[in-house]
């Protein structure tokens, strides 16, 4: 069945730790998105990509960065966590095109203590 | 910039009604409106596309409208139920940019 993943669900961390945010999606779709959202707040696209090799900042700074080396695969990497990117984190994907719908996983809620 | 404006008090409604939601925007002109649902916790799913050549798109209970004049996209979803609250997102899109609603919360009481 074509879905999107993401792990971990949830993660809580230290300061200063280096974490890894899977998302990896099995419908061969080019297009892959990162967004942050707070809770009740509005979500901010912070990283896409429309295929591999192809990685582009989104609309809200983030000290993350992303890698595109294989079409199912999106991870998300922070360096060195900070109490300030606790949040939730969405991975989605959608079809080459310009109005195709987005596909969300299920998200990583991320503390960092 | 351009500006998405979504109702961010929750509507209430009683159950059997119809819920209507709104997104206004302005310095856009968008190719398409889409609209998505999200549960607390979870990512958004996605529920209808309506192209800015058309009026108006059904699904089942669900009817959106689309008004370039107005600049204006009216989500309706008739019969509601308890299982519809949520909270509805609207998106807007041109060719390879598009920009999210903040969100309207629906409660649909029994």
């Amino acid at each position: 069945e074509a879905d999107i993943y993401q792990t971990p669900r949830y993660l809580v961390i230290g300061t200063g730790k280096k974490i890894t945010l899977e998302c990896s999606q099995t419908m061969g779709h080019d297009k892959m998105y990162w967004y942050q959202q707070d809770p009740g707040m509005e979500l901010h696209l912070i990283h896409y990509s429309y295929g591999v090799n192809s990685t582009e900042k989104g609309d809200l700074s983030s000290e993350s960065t992303v890698s595109r080396i294989r079409t199912e695969h999106f991870p998300l990497t922070l360096e060195s966590a900070r109490p300030s990117h606790t949040s939730q984190y969405l991975c989605a994907s959608s079809a080459s095109g310009g109005a195709n719908e987005q596909y969300f996983g299920p998200g990583t809620r991320l503390t960092v203590t | 910039s351009q500006k998405i404006e979504q109702n961010s008090e929750a509507l209430n409604i009683q159950e059997g009604k119809t819920a209507t939601l709104t997104c206004n925007y302005t310095n856009y002109s968008p190719a398409y409106l889409q609209w998505y649902r999200q549960d607390p916790g979870r990512g958004p799913v996605f529920l209808l596309l309506i192209r800015e050549n058309e009026k108006e798109k059904r699904k089942e209970r669900l009817k959106v409208t689309f008004d370039t004049t107005l600049k204006q996209s009216l989500f309706h979803i008739t019969a509601s139920q308890p299982a519809d609250s949520a909270t509805y997102l609207c998106v807007l899109g041109n060719f390879n940019k598009f920009y999210f609603g903040s969100g309207t919360k629906l409660n649909v009481k029994p």
